[in-house]
Formats: C-alpha cells, structure tokens, sequence
C-alpha cells in the first residue's frame, strides 16, 4: 500500500544540536509538506515543495531547512536557531499543491529538545 | 486572508448520540473545505471535501458535512455517536490557487476533541 512514512516516531535531543526529520512517500505525489502541531494550536505550515529541487517557506520557517533532492523524499532540518523545538511535526503530500488536493500524512514525529 | 473558526475546543456525547461540531470559515473567494480526524499519536486523516459540487458531502465513517454559503459554515455531524469516533477533528480551508502552478494555501482550525461516554 501507498503512503508516507516518517522516522524515527519520538526523538530526543540536546538543545543546541541539529536534527533532521525523515519523510519519504510512495504515492507518486508532486507537493510535499511540513506541518507543526502544538497543543490547541491546529496546524502551522514550516515548508512546503511543488516539484524536485524547489521549496518554498511557510508560515513559521524560521529555524528549519528542508531539502527536496528525491520526488519520494523531503526531510526537515529542525536547527539550533529555532527556540522553541518540541512539537509534533507532521509530514504530507498531495498530488498538486492547487487548494482542492486533499493532503496525505504520516504518522508524524514528536520531537522533544531539552 | 482565510481563516477557520471551529467553535468548541472539546465536544462530550453519549454513545449513540448525534454528533455536531462547528466549523465557520472566512474567505474571499469561494473555497473547497476539508475535515480530517487525529486519532492520538497519529496522523491526520481526511474525512470529507467540498470543492463546489453537492453542498452536503458524505464521507467516511458515516461523517456527513452542509456547505451553507449564507451561514460560511461547514459543520460535521454524524446521527449516531460510537466509541470508536473519539478523536480530534479539525477543519481547513483552502483557496483554490491563482492559476497553472500557484499554491492554494491551505488554513486549519485550532481542532475539537470529541468525547464519547458510553
């Protein structure tokens, strides 16, 4: 079966230190996403990519990178410029980033930084 | 600029009875809607769309959505609650892009968290 898949699922890190973040999708999908999920906050948009080798920022990019080498894979740098880190980060794809293309998730990653 | 109000940040029912969460939008132009549910330590999970075909849109889990234009509301029921719906549910609007290429930004409710007491 077709998805995406996000590794590892819970994550531990030192303040101060780099991580990336892992999404990979089989479902052929141009547009790739980054979500941030924060208690009683919905969902915040850090990164999303339309095709290979471009991406763009979104609402809260501040202290993250992304990459898009691959059309099957987008990984999230999460840096140590970001100040607050721990959150749950939700990875998606849709066929076209056009506003009807329902959006598909993995089963996202919960980083805790201390 | 979009935006998506869900009212009620937790929704409590009985087993069995009819679950209704809110949902109303703001948009300068005419909009497609989503559902999706969260089941804990999960993805999100689309439910139903509306992209300006049938104003009453049937989904999955016996989850129905109205499109009401007059009311810009997009509200969730389904007529008979089971435990298996306890769950976060949030709401998105999205524009429909400016044309070819252009991103149609979608927005997300803060969520509501459905309680089902057997």
């Amino acid at each position: 079966d077709g998805g995406i898949t996000q590794s590892p699922k819970y994550l531990f890190r030192k303040e101060g230190q780099n991580v990336t973040l892992s999404c990979e999708q089989n479902l052929n999908h141009d547009a790739m996403y980054w979500y941030r999920q924060d208690p009683g906050q919905g969902l915040r948009l850090i990164y999303y990519s339309q095709i290979v080798n471009d991406f763009q920022k979104g609402d809260i990019a501040e202290g993250y990178s992304v990459s898009r080498e691959k059309k099957e894979s987008f990984p999230l740098t999460v840096t140590s410029a970001q100040k607050n880190p721990t959150a749950f980060y939700l990875c998606a794809s849709s066929i076209g980033i056009r506003g009807y293309s329902p959006l598909h998730f993995g089963n996202g990653t919960r980083l805790t930084v201390t | 600029a979009q935006s998506v109000t869900q009212l009620g940040s937790h929704v409590s029912v009985s087993e069995g009875a009819l679950v209704l969460l809110r949902c109303n939008y703001s948009s300068s132009v005419p909009p497609y809607l989503f559902w999706y549910v969260q089941y804990p330590n999960q993805g999100l999970q689309l439910l139903l769309k509306y992209t300006s075909a049938a104003t009453l849109v049937k989904g999955i889990n016996g989850f129905e959505a109205e499109f009401k234009k007059s009311e810009t509301s997009f509200h969730l029921t389904k007529p008979s609650a089971h435990m298996s719906d306890a769950a976060e549910y949030f709401c998105a609007v999205s524009d429909p892009g400016g044309g070819g290429t252009s991103y149609g930004k979608l927005t997300f409710g803060q969520g509501t968290i459905l309680t089902v007491h057997p």
